[in-house]
């Protein structure tokens, strides 16, 4: 099956820094979402994301997946922004519906 | 309450019990999932399922049972429960498959079981 890899595995950061997640994948995919998981274990969808480039807020992705990596950047972080931030691809062969997850990035955000 | 919730949020069972995990979504999403999470292994797929009586094996299938008989309820069963089960469960749902048209995936708050 397809392959995810997350780095780096662990980032600290003062506030206020800005910070870029990278997601390599093995294979093709139709679908690639990133994930951010709160210190209580909550799973929130940050970005729906299989190519291209997307803001929302201080947060961005870009996803080129000619190149089979997607890259998430956070910009003025907050220690609100810490936690696990996760990948997910789905490749066609699986009609995209079934998302394999890297082993995430842990931030930590210090005051 | 809209969303997707999952019950019990927190059980403590011994080993070889038979262990019901609950998952109920209310936006009539065709798809649903099972994640398990354990340290050093991210999520991985348990089960899924593309509507109503249609289930399928994920990555780590073995020792769980799914069903689907209605397109709100995804309910997991471990049928005889081992010490290597101990994990957090994440149900999930989305509304479309991955081919056209938006498969954002929206997770439950999870289960956390511990098996003795």
């Amino acid at each position: 099956g397809i392959q995810v890899e997350q780095s780096p595995p662990d980032l600290i950061l003062q506030e206020g820094a800005n910070s870029t997640l990278r997601c390599n994948f093995s294979d093709s995919v139709n679908n690639l979402q990133w994930f951010h998981q709160n210190p209580w274990g909550q799973l929130i969808n940050l970005f729906y994301i299989p190519s291209g480039t997307k803001q929302n807020g201080r947060l961005s992705a870009t996803t080129v997946a000619t190149e089979r990596y997607s890259l998430l950047y956070i910009s003025s972080s907050q220690t609100t922004d810490s936690g696990v931030y996760f990948c997910a691809v789905g490749s066609p062969e699986t009609s995209g519906s079934r998302l394999t997850f890297g082993e995430g990035t842990q931030l930590t955000v210090n005051p | 309450d809209a969303g997707i919730t999952q019950s019990p949020r927190y059980k403590i069972t011994e080993t070889g019990r038979q262990v019901t995990l609950m998952c109920h979504q209310t936006w009539s999403h065709s798809y649903m999932f099972w994640y398990r999470q354990d340290l050093g292994h991210g999520l991985r797929l348990i089960y899924y399922s593309a509507a109503a009586d249609i289930t399928d094996k994920g990555e780590v299938p073995d020792g769980y049972v799914v069903s689907r008989s209605k397109t709100e309820n995804f309910p997991l069963t471990l049928e005889s429960a081992t010490r290597s089960q101990t994990s957090v469960y994440f149900c999930a749902s989305s509304e479309t498959s991955g081919i056209s048209g938006a498969n954002v995936l929206t997770f439950g708050a999870g289960s956390r079981l511990t098996v003795l």
